[in-house]
């Protein structure tokens, strides 16, 4: 596509319940990056991908979180038994490549609420 | 790791200069970005740098020191429409080189 999307923009969800994110990434891009951004503060990388590879998923908080991109284009980042902690914005960028001068284009995001 | 660091806000007047700085301190470098963010809405990408030096674009410039870990962003003849956050991010070098590390950014209100 042209841009970054995510779905859902909004989700709200109770304690305890899994939840689902999707990035589409940009056509062609073989990086794709989720980070977690809270209000006021800059982006917190979580994981990212080369291809279908995840290459660093140091950055996800434990283990309720992971992700994966089974074929190389969509991404998908899932919470287990979501807390209220995890309420934040969650954002997924792509880049055409990895390294370097390689810019990522951000998607609009999945402001996630958990009650 | 990394530990970015730059100023949590600033203010200045339409049509004036503002400087924003960002320091850092990490065990590898592999490039600067700045990012602009508008309340709500999604980061856009305004600048890299690599090599020491100034790069200039429009009415933003942006400056990095490598060996003093330090990077600014200059905006000059500001405009209402530049209030927004503005985020410092470093890449990171080795195995993990495609990942952009942010700071926490600096939000700058431009007044008439």
């Amino acid at each position: 596509g042209a841009g970054v999307s995510q779905s859902p923009r909004y989700k709200v969800t109770k304690r305890g319940q899994d939840v689902a994110l999707r990035c589409d990434p940009i056509s062609g891009h073989v990086s794709l990056y989720w980070y977690r951004q809270a209000l006021g503060q800059g982006p917190e990388f979580l994981t990212y991908f080369n291809y279908e590879a995840q290459q660093d998923k140091s950055g996800l908080p434990n283990d309720r979180f992971s992700a994966e991109r089974p074929e190389g284009s969509i991404s998908t980042l899932t919470i287990q038994r979501t807390e209220q902690r995890d309420s934040a914005m969650y954002r997924c960028a792509s880049s055409l490549r990895q390294g370097g001068a390689n810019v990522l284009t951000f998607g609009a995001g999945s402001r996630l609420t958990v009650l | 790791g990394q530990n970015i660091d730059q100023p949590t806000e600033m203010t200045a007047t339409e049509g004036a200069i503002v400087q924003i700085n960002c320091t850092y301190q990490t065990s590898g470098f592999n490039g600067l970005f700045w990012y602009q963010q508008h309340a709500g809405e999604a980061p856009t990408f305004l600048s890299y740098n690599v090599l020491d030096g100034l790069e200039e674009k429009g009415r933003f410039s942006s400056f990095l020191s490598r060996s003093k870990g330090y990077s600014y962003l200059l905006l000059k003849e500001l405009q209402m429409k530049d209030s927004a956050s503005y985020l410092c991010a470093v890449r990171e070098p080795g195995g993990s080189q495609g990942n952009l590390i942010f700071g926490k950014g600096t939000k700058l209100s431009v007044k008439p």
